[in-house]
């Protein structure tokens, strides 16, 4: 089975401030694993994705994430919070065993201060 | 631009009724599509598979005569809430891949709020 835990549900950073929002994968295969952010009363959109080829991954709006094998994690970074980052985020895993499902994590709400 | 659209974005009907979600991939088929349900603060649970064709898969504890399931064409699957109770009043979104790879990530709907009275 596969599973994501995101540490911390809710996360306060101010604006231009470093965000860190952390998630940690338990894969008995290589994962694949993806970053979502979430708008309210939106669906979700794909910020950036690891599929085994670099381990530092850049997505959009500024976002990236580093896959640590060692540490089974892929935290999501981004140097300078800006008040539209400001959303519900989630990490979710996939892997060959199992199909085509993605598992989410509980996710993580960031708050911007001005 | 948006390439999975979901209809209605919200809707509000009475206990005992029934309701139909859209779902459509805009400028790709997809053979297989999932329903997810979301309550307030709370991740998303997948519901079940649906499959182009054939029977959707179901999630255990998800019950499959009270959420029909009909995915008749390559880009239109629905979700039927039948009997609508008040508890299943949730954020419902739906999401396909342009691809039949695993990696490949998965493109979501804008989610259908439904609030039964």
């Amino acid at each position: 089975a596969q599973s994501v835990t995101q540490l911390g549900s809710h996360v306060s950073v101010s604006e231009g401030a470093l965000v860190l929002l952390r998630c940690n994968y338990s894969s008995s295969v290589p994962p694949y694993l993806f970053w979502y952010v979430q708008y309210p009363n939106q669906g979700l959109q794909l910020l950036l994705k690891y599929t085994s080829a670099a381990t530092l991954v850049k997505g959009i709006n500024g976002f990236e994430a580093e896959f640590k094998k060692s540490e089974t994690s892929f935290h999501l970074t981004k140097p300078s919070a800006h008040m539209s980052d400001a959303a519900e985020y989630f990490c979710a895993v996939s892997g060959e065993t199992s199909g085509s499902r993605l598992t989410f994590g509980e996710g993580t709400q960031l708050t911007v201060n001005p | 631009g948006a390439v999975v659209s979901q209809h209605p974005s919200w809707v509000i009907c009475k206990s005992g009724t029934s309701v139909k979600i859209e779902c459509r991939s805009l400028d790709f088929q997809a053979t297989t599509m999932f329903w997810y349900r979301q309550f307030p603060k709370q991740s998303l649970m997948l519901m079940a598979t649906s499959n182009e064709g054939s029977k959707a898969t179901y999630e255990q504890g998800v019950e499959k005569d009270k959420f029909l399931i009909n995915h008749a064409s390559l880009t239109l699957s629905t979700l039927t809430v039948t009997s609508a109770h008040p508890e299943d009043s949730s954020f419902y979104i739906c999401s396909a891949r342009r691809a039949s790879s695993y990696n490949s990530p998965l493109h979501f709907g804008n989610g259908t709020r439904l609030t039964v009275t």
